[in-house]
């Protein structure tokens, strides 16, 4: 099945600084790379995602990288605000069956005023 | 657009009785909803699938009797925890998906607390 790697666990930034999550996945046939935001006590919220026809997808602040030979993707937030303090999760959706996510451990972004 | 609710937030019930969490998606209809259960500082485990008119689909390890999944509609699927003891005490958090896309959506989650 499929195995998703996610890093860093904790991750630590400045208000304004920019900051990366990093997704490794095992199945070369995963094809669609969910990111959610959960803050504390809520329940994941989708921020973006990416399919793996695309190279890069951008929403304002936040944008995503695919790399489908290396089998990673990234989460990159510029100009960083207490707001986005949460926890991060990255997916990795295989096609057929019933595209169940696999998903990563989790980030704790803290980003400090 | 997509969003999911869940029903209660909270609920605390005693050890030996049956709690019900209701999920819903209130702007699209829901082919596929799941189920997971999230401890503290974890990730999301998946209990069960389900679709619409069929037997939930569950994960190895959870319990099918235990945890009992309802599909009824489109729009509407519950979970009963039954027998409930102090160790399914935890966040339970449904997600649904729509007929056409890979996306889901998750609710806001239930906390149970089983005393």
């Amino acid at each position: 099945g499929e195995n998703v790697e996610q890093h860093p666990s904790t991750l630590s930034v400045q208000e304004g600084d920019s900051a990366v999550i990093k997704c490794t996945y095992s199945d070369s046939a995963s094809n669609y790379f969910p990111w959610y935001k959960q803050e504390l006590g809520k329940g994941p919220q989708l921020i973006i995602d990416i399919r793996s026809n695309v190279g890069e997808k951008k929403d304002q602040r936040i944008a995503v990288t695919l790399n489908k030979t290396a089998k990673h993707f990234s989460l990159h937030i510029t100009e960083t605000q207490p707001e986005d303090s949460a926890v991060y999760f990255c997916a990795a959706t295989t096609s057929g069956g019933s595209y169940i996510p696999t998903f990563g451990r989790g980030t704790s972004l803290i980003v400090h005023p | 657009g997509a969003v999911v609710s869940q029903h209660p937030s909270w609920v605390i019930c005693k050890s030996g009785t049956s709690v019900k969490i209701e999920c819903r998606s209130l702007d699209f209809q829901a082919t596929t909803m799941f189920w997971y259960r999230q401890f503290p500082k974890q990730s999301l485990m998946l209990m069960a699938t389900s679709n619409e008119g069929s037997k939930a689909t569950y994960e190895q390890g959870v319990e099918k009797d235990k945890f009992l999944i309802n599909h009824a509609s489109l729009t509407l699927s519950t979970l009963t925890v039954t027998s409930a003891h102090p160790e399914d005490s935890s966040f339970y958090i449904c997600s649904a998906r729509g007929f056409l896309g890979y996306e889901q959506y998750f609710g806001p989650g239930t906390r149970l607390t089983v005393t």
